[in-house]
């Protein structure tokens, strides 16, 4: 069974430019997740959707991250102005269904803004 | 905001010992989870615990949980160089809300 996949793996900008990661859950998951980690922190949820709808946005900042599901299976976050405190690994996550149960990640996209 | 809580931050061990893990949270949970995450690379669920259990065993893996103290351990024995890594505990209130981390705790298993 495949598994979250996520692209870039690694992405450099400056500060104010704007960036796109895009992640793929496993076949048949309802529930995408995007978590951000901060190095030497656990993740912080960004998102959740729930098919194409929006479960849980109340952490995006929303003035700058954006988030979509069409069709209710890719997922795209972007970030538009990238500012320093960006800097971490935006991880992918997908479900079954029911948000209690067992998450599988993709590997992370790695972000620096200098 | 993050509930769960690891303790400790970091710890180190030789190969052959066992490594203890805690992890406290603050309000009712659903059910509490720990992750691994290799240097680099994603989460990797390792064990589910429900609030109605107390304890649960996958292979070199003890979890406990005592819902009275809002606490969680996770026990790895005979541990392994390929152990190391950073363990995060995340736990789910009832409903449809998403699971939450904690800060984790870095293991460096020793050769």
């Amino acid at each position: 069974e495949a598994g979250v996949a996520q692209s870039p793996r690694y992405k450099i900008i400056e500060k104010r430019q704007s960036v796109a990661f895009w992640c793929n859950p496993i076949s048949g998951h309802a529930t995408l997740y995007w978590y951000q980690q901060i190095l030497g922190q656990g993740p912080k949820l960004l998102i959740q959707f729930q098919n194409n709808g929006v479960v849980d946005d109340s952490q995006l900042p929303k003035d700058r991250f954006s988030a979509e599901r069409l069709k209710g299976v890719d997922s795209t976050l972007k970030i538009q102005p990238a500012k320093l405190e960006d800097s971490a690994v935006y991880l992918c996550a997908s479900s079954l269904g029911a948000a209690t149960g067992e998450l599988f990640f993709g590997e992370g996209s790695r972000l620096t803004v200098l | 905001s993050q509930q769960g809580e690891e303790d400790p931050q970091a710890l180190s061990i030789q190969e052959g010992e066992n490594a203890t893990m805690n992890c406290s949270y603050k309000t009712s949970i659903n059910n509490l989870q720990w992750y691994r995450q290799n240097s680099g690379r994603g989460l990797v669920h390792l064990i589910l615990i429900r609030s109605n259990e107390r304890e649960k065993h996958s292979g070199r893996l003890r979890v406990t949980l005592d819902t009275s103290k809002k606490s969680s351990s996770l026990l790895i024995t005979a541990s392994r160089a390929a152990d190391t890594a950073s363990y995060f505990c995340a736990t789910s209130n009832s409903g449809n809300t998403p699971l939450v981390f904690g800060k984790g705790t870095r293991l460096s298993v020793i050769a």
